[in-house]
């Protein structure tokens, strides 16, 4: 799977909207674009992921360049619950998610 | 449960010993991960099985670690003779199809402390 690229910490206050950036450039036709966080001590959880379009759901928004090399995850607002490491993931099928760094986000109150 | 279901969620171990750790996955999920993160480490994969087959065992760290599937369900992932480098956060993950399309459902982990 292509590599990824992302800060490795952010910080925002609380209620404020926050841009999580991802360098892709050698992204495929094939690969979708995943966000995943992990909140402290805990697991893994899915928050959204796409192709081509913009893609919107109740966590989150994914805005994808045209040329698909880069992509933002959009948290509205920030909330202290939403502190955790963020990672952006290219997979195209049936081949497992490979976990990089990901951006640490510290939400101030 | 509607989950992914893990256990023991904690377990210690004296080294040297075989441990095994069990994965129940969302009931008609097909495909089933292993993970481990050892503290304050990236998540670093293990094995990845379709059904009960495994494609991909590329990420066993030796061969005192080994998997099965049965039924398309349970998942076991055992460790033989553990080492003290073996004690990390093992995590389980089940996707209806594969990643590429769907989410995964990650369980809470098992904590494997061996002294």
């Amino acid at each position: 799977d292509a590599k990824t690229t992302q800060p490795n910490s952010m910080e925002s206050n609380e209620e404020e909207p926050v841009h999580l950036p991802c360098n892709h450039s050698t992204i495929s036709g094939t690969d979708y674009i995943h966000w995943y966080r992990q909140l402290p001590s805990q697991g893994p959880e899915y928050v959204i992921h796409g192709l081509t379009s913009n893609v919107n759901n109740r966590m989150a928004s994914l805005a994808i360049a045209e040329d698909r090399k880069s992509s933002t995850l959009i948290l509205h607002r920030a909330t202290l619950r939403d502190a955790a490491v963020y990672y952006c993931i290219l997979n195209s099928g049936n081949t497992p998610l490979v976990f990089g760094k990901g951006t640490r986000l510290s939400v101030i109150a | 449960g509607a989950g992914v279901s893990q256990s023991p969620s904690n377990k210690v171990t004296e080294k040297g010993k075989d441990v095994e750790l069990r994965c129940d996955p969302i009931s008609g999920h097909t495909a089933l991960y292993w993970y481990r993160q050892s503290l304050g480490q990236g998540l670093e994969f293990l094995i990845y099985f379709q059904g009960n087959s495994a494609p991909d065992k590329s990420g066993l760290p030796s061969d005192r670690f080994s998997a099965e599937r049965t039924g398309g369900s349970v998942s076991t992932l055992t460790i033989q003779r553990t080492q003290q480098e073996d004690s990390a956060v093992y995590l389980c993950a089940s996707s209806l199809l594969g990643v590429g399309t769907t989410e995964a459902f990650f369980g809470q982990g098992t904590r494997l402390t061996v002294v």
